[in-house]
């Protein structure tokens, strides 16, 4: 079955600056990348996704990046801000399960 | 719409005791999952279900039953409560196979 890693456990970084989450994923056949943001006493919400047909995609300051060939994927948040501190997950999978990494917290200190 | 609910938001159990935690879709959703959150293990599926009738087995199933007897309602049962059952539960659902899924906003269960 699918196995997902995420990278780093923890991330610290000021205000306006960038932060990269890496997955890796163990199943070639896995074609939807989903990437979660939990805020601290709620449920998962998705912030964006890629598909296994486009390497890139982005969303004003979010990004992730999908490269096959090493099964990794990435998240890249840009000038960032105090409100994206959380939790993110990444996600792999498709047609009807999603295995999930085990989080990255992502604090941003003013 | 309210989107994904759950039932109820925090409950205390001991050892042994049963209990039914309720999920409700409003997006006329085919698929619906129950999801499990622990520290540094991220989320792990329980079980999930396909359509109306359906049921299937996830990653860790064991210790825990679900029903779908209506389309937008999942039900995730535990017949008897122990502690390693303590967590977060999240309910998820999506349109389709391969689909974003959209979380309920969790239960948290201890069980003593």
């Amino acid at each position: 079955g699918e196995n997902v890693e995420q990278h780093p456990s923890t991330l610290s970084v000021q205000e306006g600056d960038s932060a990269v989450i890496k997955c890796t994923y163990s199943d070639s056949a896995s074609n939807y990348f989903p990437w979660y943001k939990q805020e601290l006493g709620k449920g998962p919400q998705l912030i964006i996704d890629i598909r296994s047909n486009v390497g890139e995609k982005k969303d004003q300051r979010i990004a992730v990046t999908l490269n096959k060939t090493a099964k990794h994927f990435s998240l890249h948040i840009t000038e960032t801000q105090p409100e994206d501190s959380a939790v993110y997950f990444c996600a792999a999978g498709g047609f009807q399960k999603l295995v999930f990494g085990t989080g990255t917290r992502l604090l941003v200190s003013p | 719409n309210a989107g994904v609910t759950q039932t109820p938001k925090f409950r205390v159990l001991k050892t042994g005791q049963s209990m039914t935690l309720l999920c409700a879709q409003d997006m006329n959703h085919e698929y619906m999952y129950w999801y499990r959150q622990d520290p540094g293990m991220g989320l792990r599926l329980i079980h999930y279900s396909v359509g109306e009738g359906t049921t299937a087995k996830g990653e860790v199933p064991d210790g825990y039953n679900v029903s779908r007897l209506k389309k937008q309602n999942f039900l995730l049962g535990l017949e008897s409560a122990a502690p390693s059952q303590t967590s977060v539960y999240f309910c998820a659902s999506s349109y389709a196979r391969g689909e974003t899924q959209y979380f309920g906003p969790g239960t948290r269960l201890l069980v003593l």
